[in-house]
């Protein structure tokens, strides 16, 4: 596609429920990237993906959270038993290639709140 | 530890002023990346410069400005002349090669507002 698409744009969902956020990368792009932004706040790194592998997964805040790649392509960030903490915006963002320093192309997120 | 402070929680400037954002970086490696993007009010963030830790020379890129000074580790980002469409969230990040590769930490901000 011509740049990372997420969806939902937005979420809304009671606290205690599953959510699942979907991003998929440029085509072609082999790394791809979950942030998290809260209000006011930069971008936490969440995890990254090398291909279909979770290459650095230590920005996941706790066992809540997962996120897959299965095919190397589209990636799900999924929360389980979500909490009004959770709310956020949930960026992805991809590179061409996972090199060190290399541009990263970010989605508009998707805006979760937890009610 | 890495860490990018952005002091500057929103600036507020009218159109056609100069203005410098600041931003110091925390790292104990030698060698890094620094960055810094835009996000308007869309939620995207755009890619706006990268710069090596071993290449300190300035850059400029029409009205984008970059001081690299790694003797303050600092990484300023100047707007000449700036304009209504300049308005957005601006931030500063760093990316140390120790880390996963391209993984990137970023700045809390700073909202730059330009006043027609």
């Amino acid at each position: 596609g011509a740049g990372v698409s997420q969806t939902p744009s937005n979420k809304v969902t009671e606290k205690g429920k599953y959510v699942e956020l979907r991003c998929d990368p440029i085509s072609g792009h082999t790394a791809l990237y979950w942030y998290r932004q809260s209000l006011g706040q930069g971008p936490e790194f969440l995890i990254y993906f090398q291909g279909t592998g979770a290459a650095d997964d230590s920005g996941l805040p706790n066992d809540r959270f997962f996120a897959v790649r299965p095919e190397g392509s589209v990636s799900t960030l999924k929360i389980q038993r979500t909490e009004r903490g959770d709310s956020a915006v949930y960026l992805c963002a991809s590179s061409l290639t996972p090199s060190w320093g290399t541009e990263a192309f970010f989605g508009q997120g998707t805006r979760l709140t937890v009610v | 530890a890495q860490k990018v402070t952005q002091a500057q929680t929103e600036i507020s400037v009218v159109e056609k002023e100069d203005v410098t954002l600041d931003c110091v970086y925390e790292t104990r490696d030698t060698t890094y990346y620094l960055f810094w993007y835009k996000q308007p009010p869309s939620g995207e963030l755009v890619f706006l410069i990268r710069r090596n830790s071993f290449d300190e020379q300035n850059e400029i890129s029409g009205r984008y400005s970059w001081n690299f000074q790694k003797s303050t580790s600092s990484f300023n980002f100047t707007i000449t002349a700036s304009q209504v469409v300049d308005s957005a969230v601006y931030f500063c990040a760093l990316s140390e090669a120790d880390s996963s590769a391209s993984k990137i930490i970023f700045g809390s901000g700073t909202r730059l507002s330009i006043r027609p």
